[in-house]
């Protein structure tokens, strides 16, 4: 069974620093899918990245980026220039691949509440 | 481009009773997949239906069931409430395209069971 743990629970950034969310994951599976979710207190789950297995190049979206690393099953998300609006709790995301495209599934680690302090 | 709506937002019920909630995915849309939310448990897949069938299912009891129609409007619903059945249940539909992989979520419905 494929597990995600994120091992903080919190964390505080002061605005336009950069901050680091750690995320590992574990599966016996080699076509797969992983992703960041930011959940702000509206409570929208949004999709902040997102990385395929098979790339090994760092996905990268303006200010998020992630580092990747597929041996260690390491999947973290880094957020430069951190703004107000980055306030959120922020779930990292595991889906398995299958032929044609992805299951669908997604398994959810526990979450991360940043705050980006003004 | 209409986003995923869930209906209701929020919903009071009393234990033993049952209830529906509804998602309507992205025009478009085929895949609908739906979570619960809690604090103590996270997040937790329930179902996925796709072209009106469950394709996936999550480690739920029979309590929790769902279906999809022919325009891909998904309802759940869960019998014999239990108070740990209160919880937020979010909605995700995705295009299923071949390598697309992109879950749109709903802004949720808030269930409490008293």
């Amino acid at each position: 069974a494929q597990t995600v743990t994120q091992s903080q629970p919190e964390m505080s950034v002061q605005e336009a620093e950069t901050v680091t969310l750690s995320c590992t994951y574990d599966t016996s599976e080699n076509n797969y899918y992983l992703f960041w979710y930011k959940q702000p207190p509206s409570r929208q789950m949004i999709l902040v990245i997102r990385q395929e297995a098979y790339k090994q190049q760092n996905a990268t979206e303006n200010r998020f980026s992630v580092n990747f690393q597929k041996a260690a099953k390491s999947f973290s998300l880094k957020i430069s220039d951190s703004q107000l609006g980055d306030t959120a709790m922020y779930f990292c995301a595991f889906m398995t691949g299958r032929n044609g495209g992805a299951t669908n599934k997604l398994i959810f680690g526990t979450g991360t509440l940043l705050a980006v302090q003004p | 481009k209409a986003g995923v709506t869930q209906t209701p937002r929020y919903l009071i019920k009393t234990r033993g009773q049952q209830v529906t909630l509804s998602c309507s995915p992205i025009s478009g849309h085929r895949s609908v997949s739906w979570y619960q939310q809690t604090p103590g448990q996270g997040l937790q897949f329930l179902f996925e239906y796709f072209s009106e069938t469950q394709r996936n299912k999550g480690n739920f009891p029979g309590r929790f069931s769902g279906r999809q129609f022919s325009n891909s409007r998904s309802e759940m619903n869960v019998s014999t409430l239990e108070l740990g059945d209160s919880a937020l249940y979010l909605c995700a539909s995705s295009s299923d395209g071949e390598m697309n992989t992109e879950a749109f979520f709903g802004q949720g419905t808030r269930l409490t069971v008293v």
